[in-house]
């Protein structure tokens, strides 16, 4: 059964940073392209980052650029997003998600994990 | 940057047909994925690369692309697929995921 379970959310101060995490199972994740999708509280969904199979192409949407950054271990099924410099804004359940190719469409969803930028 | 436009709401009766807009600037060169969202729950996929559906979504569900528009129809609409719909591309110009605003389907 494929799982995608992500951790590392919470409560962080504007200018914080967190790192979450998304640990995979039940497939062989080195074959696919992994991403982060977020959802601000009743807000629709924003992809927020991609990376392929091996790490070597990386995509980001504007407004994360040059504060976050995705990363992989396939030897250890896992995806990470680290986030820096964190805004009001950055605050949204945020999903891994597993993709056959850059085009193709998100065939599984982890359950999400919550991240809320406060003071 | 790619944009793509949904109705915020749609509202359809019981067995009667529902049909979710995606408008793009010719969407129809790209491949158009649509998702289901129920609250309190990840996204779905009940659509993928225009018009191929999932193994163990319904056949009500239905998709279709062409010039700037792809449409997500789903026919005899139940009580159960009352739910958040989005659209969602790549756009190879800019090289983002590109998720439409989503509607709100509502079943009357």
């Amino acid at each position: 059964e494929v799982q995608l379970v992500e951790s590392g959310g919470g409560l962080v101060q504007p200018g914080g940073s967190l790192r979450l995490s998304c640990a995979a199972s039940g497939f062989s994740f080195s074959r696919y392209w992994m991403s982060w999708v977020r959802q601000a509280p009743g807000k629709g969904l924003e992809w927020v980052a991609n990376i392929k199979q091996d790490g070597s192409e990386k995509y980001y949407v504007d407004s994360v650029k040059g504060r976050f950054t995705i990363s992989r271990d396939n030897a250890k099924n896992s995806l990470y997003l680290q986030m820096n410099s964190l805004r009001a804004e950055d605050t949204a359940v945020y999903y891994c998600a597993r993709g056959t190719t850059v085009v193709s469409n998100f065939d599984y969803w982890g359950q999400g994990t919550l991240v809320t930028v406060s003071s | 940057s790619y944009v793509l436009t949904q109705p915020p709401s749609v509202s359809v009766a019981p067995g009667k047909t529902a049909r979710i807009t995606c408008g793009g600037n010719n969407i129809g060169s790209k491949s158009v994925h649509w998702y289901q969202q129920k609250p309190g729950q990840a996204p779905v996929v009940v659509i993928y690369y225009d018009s191929d559906r999932p193994s163990g979504i319904p056949e009500r569900f239905s998709g279709s692309n062409s010039g700037n528009t792809a449409t997500l129809t789903i026919s005899r609409v139940e009580a159960g697929d009352e739910a958040d719909y989005y659209c969602q591309v790549w756009d190879s110009s800019s090289d983002h995921v590109v998720f439409g605003g989503g509607t709100k389907l509502t079943v009357l």
